[in-house]
């Protein structure tokens, strides 16, 4: 069984562009979260969303931020128009249904720079 | 409101014993966890207690939990260097137990020298 699976693992934009991270949560697991790392910092929660659903956005800035988790396929995180303090490392997270945090496993990361 | 406070360096000796603290502020957290996060990798989680604990002990790992003081010990039994990493602490406030997000604090920077 495949753990989270965050993919690019390193993305590089300059400001303006646009980044959009993707996870795959575990087998079985309907329920993913988004943490933001800045550098030196501890992970901050940014959007917890089950398939098709936005729970909990309280964490996300109000502009250019969105998340999405459809019926099939991975959920995206979706930066538009990055700027250089956007630089972090995107973590997410998958629980199964009901899941507490103790049964959230984490993937490996994106790590994005901008130029 | 919710944080978590941790310090942010510790630097002990091989086969000693290493001690990290944490302070949280939500009373109605029902659950405390200890990660691991190794350079370039994710979050590993180590261990958790449920508040109703006050210690939990897993092979060299010892959570204490004071719940009066809103304070959260991890202490590693003989270091090795292979636990040079960034600890984190995290609560879930209760409003959030049914599957809702982790608040964390800001990592201690564990080394371990030889």
């Amino acid at each position: 069984n495949a753990g989270v699976m965050q993919n690019p693992r390193h993305l590089v934009r300059r400001r303006g562009q646009e980044a959009r991270l993707r996870c795959s949560p575990m087998k079985g697991h309907s329920h993913v979260y988004w943490y933001r790392q800045l550098p030196e910092e501890g992970l901050k929660f940014m959007v917890y969303l089950q398939k098709e659903n936005i729970i909990d956005e309280s964490g996300m800035p109000k502009e250019r931020f969105s998340a999405e988790f459809p019926k099939e396929g991975p959920s995206i995180l979706r930066i538009q128009q990055v700027v250089r303090g956007d630089s972090a490392a995107y973590f997410c997270a998958s629980s199964p249904i009901g899941g507490k945090g103790y049964e959230q496993f984490f993937g490996p990361g994106t790590r994005l720079t901008v130029l | 409101g919710e944080d978590v406070e941790q310090s942010l360096f510790l630097s002990v000796r091989e086969g000693d014993s290493s001690v990290i603290n944490c302070t949280y502020t939500d009373s109605s957290s029902t659950y405390l966890y200890w990660y691991k996060q190794e350079p370039g990798a994710g979050l590993q989680l180590l261990t958790y207690i449920f508040s109703n604990m006050d210690m939990k002990q897993d092979q060299r790992l010892t959570v204490l939990l004071n719940k009066k003081d809103k304070h959260l010990s991890l202490r590693i039994a003989d270091t090795q260097t292979g636990d040079s990493a960034i600890y984190f602490c995290a609560e879930s406030p209760a409003v959030y137990n049914q599957g809702g997000k982790l608040i964390f604090g800001q990592g201690t920077e564990l080394s371990v020298k030889p």
